[in-house]
């Protein structure tokens, strides 16, 4: 079956702009994550559903970064008013609930200019 | 606080020659560790895991709690190793992975 696919690959937003990153799983996953990858960094956690649920939210950077799972399926992260440090590759994984592995999206380009 | 740290930003070998990518991490507890591979124009992957102690394409890790290390190694470096390599580390229960800023791995023919 397909991977983890996300859309668009390539986003470039004006400061102030709102942005939305959508992250398809793996079909039948019920863990999805999202991670923030600044360039020469490594990812970082930002958020993570079970399912619908958001049971952890502590790595948004700021009240402007949200996201939803509304039906425990696709999950979209939404950046309001952009800045430049939102520029990153924004990356969305999946999981199972019973496995450790975590398979990775090809990610979400945002440049903020 | 859990912290991955990669030493190396970019190493460079000889085909044939051995690879080690270096890892450590700081974490109280018991930790789970992992290597990801990203390969030029492909996603992020897992290469392998700690827990499962096995070799995929000739790499092997081995964690040493003492000095809380989780290095990759291969014996023979070949050219289709080139790649960005991260090392992660996860904590009990569904808890994200928390990865190292990586290095770039350069095997020169």
């Amino acid at each position: 079956g397909a991977g983890v696919s996300q859309s668009p690959r390539y986003k470039v937003a004006k400061r102030g702009q709102d942005v939305a990153l959508r992250c398809d799983p793996i079909s039948g996953h019920v863990s999805l994550f999202w991670y923030q990858q600044a360039l020469g960094q490594g990812p970082e956690f930002l958020t993570y559903f079970q399912n619908e649920a958001q049971l952890d939210k502590s790595g948004l950077p700021s009240d402007r970064f949200f996201a939803e799972r509304p039906e425990g399926s696709v999950s979209t992260l939404k950046i309001q008013r952009t800045q430049q440090e939102d520029s990153a590759v924004y990356l969305c994984a999946s999981r199972t609930g019973t496995t450790y592995e975590q398979y990775f999206g090809p990610g979400t380009r945002l440049t903020v200019t | 606080a859990q912290r991955v740290t990669q030493p190396e930003k970019l190493l460079s070998v000889f085909k044939g020659a051995p690879v080690e990518l270096k890892c450590n991490y700081s974490y109280s507890g018991s930790p789970e560790l992992f290597w990801y591979v990203q390969y030029s124009r492909q996603r992020l992957q897992l290469l392998l895991r700690h827990i499962s102690r096995e070799s995929i394409k000739g790499f092997t890790a081995d964690l040493n709690k003492g000095e809380t290390s989780f290095h990759l190694k291969k014996p023979f470096a070949q050219e289709e190793d080139s790649a960005m390599y991260y090392c992660a580390l996860k904590s009990a229960g569904n808890t994200p992975l928390v990865f190292g800023k990586g290095t770039r791995l350069s095997v020169i023919a």
